[in-house]
C-alpha cells in the first residue's frame, strides 16, 4: 500500500528549542493532516491542510502543504514539556466516492527536557 | 460531548479465543474505520465503513471482521486471534466530505 516517510523518527530536545519534522510521499494527496498522540490516548488533530502551498498556524505550531502535494512539514516553536508525544502526519484523498482513508507516516517521538 | 468510545481499553487474551472490540460514535458520522498501530509502522487501516451495511477491506484486513448494523456502532471482531494481532487498535469516524477523522482512545490488545 501507499506509505509516507516521516522524519525524524525521534527527537530529544531542550525546552525552548524549536522543532521541525516532515513527511514525504511518492503519491499526491489533496489533504495533509498532522495529529499528536499523548501516551495512552488516541491521535488528536493539530492542523489540517487542504491546498497546495497552504501555510497554517495553530498557536506555536505551523504546518505547510508542499507545492508538489507530495510533502508537508510541521514546526513547533519554543517547545515546552507538554509537547511530549508522538506526532503523525497523514495524507488523505478527499472527494465524492472515496473512503476518506488516511495514510499515516511512521510517527516522530518527541521528548522535551525541562 | 462529541466523541468516539471504544471498549475494552485493555485486553489480554489467548490464541484462538474469539473477541470483539466495540466502537461507538455520537456525531452521526457516516464513515467509520479501524486502524492498528505498531511501532515503526504508524497506523494502518484494517476495515472501513461508508454507511450502514457498507463495509470494505483496508490495507491489513486479514484475521479481522467488522459489521455495521447501526450508524453509531462499528465493532471489530477477531474470530481466532493470533499473537501477531497484538497491537494498539483505534476506531475513527468522520463525515463523508467534512472535517478529518476523530479517533477513539484506543484498545491495547495482547494475544498470548
Amino acid at each position: 500500500g501507499q506509505q509516507l516517510n516521516q522524519s525524524p523518527q525521534s527527537m530529544f530536545i531542550q525546552e525552548g528549542e524549536d522543532v521541525s519534522m516532515n513527511c514525504t510521499s511518492s503519491s499526491i494527496f489533496n489533504t495533509w493532516l498532522w495529529y499528536k498522540q499523548d501516551p495512552g490516548e488516541g491521535p488528536v488533530l493539530l492542523i489540517a491542510l487542504y491546498k497546495a502551498g497552504e501555510l497554517t498556524s495553530n498557536g506555536r505550531l505551523t504546518a505547510q502543504f508542499g507545492i508538489t502535494r507530495k510533502d508537508s512539514f510541521l514546526n513547533i516553536s519554543a517547545s515546552i514539556p507538554s509537547d511530549v508525544g508522538i506526532y503523525f502526519c497523514a495524507g488523505q484523498q478527499r472527494g465524492s466516492g472515496n473512503t476518506g482513508k488516511l495514510i499515516f507516516g511512521q510517527g516522530t517521538t518527541l521528548q522535551v527536557k525541562p | 460531548e462529541a466523541q468516539v468510545t471504544q471498549n475494552p481499553r485493555y485486553l489480554i487474551t489467548v490464541t484462538g479465543k474469539k473477541l470483539t472490540v466495540t466502537c461507538s460514535q455520537n456525531m452521526n458520522h457516516e464513515y467509520m474505520s479501524w486502524y492498528r498501530q505498531d511501532p515503526g509502522l504508524g497506523l494502518r487501516q484494517i476495515y472501513y465503513s461508508m454507511n450502514v451495511e457498507v463495509t470494505d477491506k483496508g490495507d491489513v484486513p486479514e484475521g479481522y471482521k467488522v459489521s455495521r448494523k447501526e450508524k453509531r456502532n462499528f465493532p471489530l471482531i477477531l474470530e481466532s486471534p493470533s499473537p501477531n494481532q497484538t497491537s494498539l487498535y483505534f476506531c475513527a469516524s468522520s463525515p463523508p466530505a467534512g472535517p478529518p477523522p476523530v479517533f477513539g482512545p484506543g484498545t491495547r490488545l495482547t494475544v498470548l
